[in-house]
């Protein structure tokens, strides 16, 4: 049964703490996206990678931080240097061939207490 | 590629049609795509059309391009109750970064009974 799997479903973050949100695909999936929704702001790009080893910024990374160490996971890491967290995240994969586009995870809602 | 344009909300009475807008601002776009994100969940893909098309349909739903007028539009027939939901679209230029979307703010549909 393949897929996107994220966890956990919600998550609650200290001040001053930083949280880490799983993401795992058994897809084969080349390149692997982190983003933010909030509200009426539609999806932020926050990292992707597109090969195991590396990953580039994408438009709102300031404050994240993600590895790729295995093809199957991209883990995202909100530190506390990211002042607004409280969003809902969602990762996604891809195999970038032809028309094939993006397939998502359920998400994680991150909330601050 | 980063301005892609939706309306925010739009209601309809349950049996009527569904249109929901788009517009983007690349016109060397390869291919463009609806999503649908119900409450707390992922994004999940509704259909998607290649730039050299004019419409593509898919049972209830039919997808229809200006690219005149960079327009894209999500017709979903009979809709639903169940078709309520948020629609994202999003557009993917030739070239870009492995399989990378962009996306509008999407459009909140509300289904009446």
């Amino acid at each position: 049964d393949g897929g996107i799997t994220q966890s956990p479903k919600y998550l609650f973050r200290k001040e001053g703490q930083n949280v880490t949100l799983s993401c795992e695909q058994n897809l084969n999936h080349d390149a692997m996206y982190w983003y933010r929704q909030d509200p009426g702001q539609g999806l932020r790009l926050i990292y992707y990678s597109q090969i195991v080893n590396d990953f580039q910024k994408g438009d709102i990374a300031e404050g994240y931080s993600v590895s790729r160490e295995k093809k199957e996971s991209f883990p995202l890491t909100v530190t506390s240097a990211q002042k607004n967290p409280t969003a809902f995240y969602l990762c996604a994969s891809t195999p970038g061939q032809g028309w094939e586009t993006q397939y998502f995870g359920p998400g994680t809602r991150l909330l601050v207490l | 590629g980063e301005d892609v344009e939706q309306s925010l909300f739009l209601s309809v009475r349950e049996g009527d049609s569904s249109v929901i807008n788009c517009t983007y601002t690349d016109s060397s776009s390869t291919y463009l795509y609806w999503y649908k994100q119900e409450p707390g969940a992922g994004l999940q893909l509704l259909t998607y059309i290649f730039s050299n098309m004019d419409m593509k349909q898919d049972q209830r739903l039919t997808v229809l391009l200006n690219k005149k007028d960079k327009h894209l539009s999500l017709r979903i027939a009979d809709t639903q109750t169940g078709d309520s939901a948020i629609y994202f679209c999003a557009e993917r230029l030739p070239g870009s970064t492995l399989g990378r979307l962009y996306f509008g703010r999407g459009t909140q549909l509300t289904v009446w009974p």
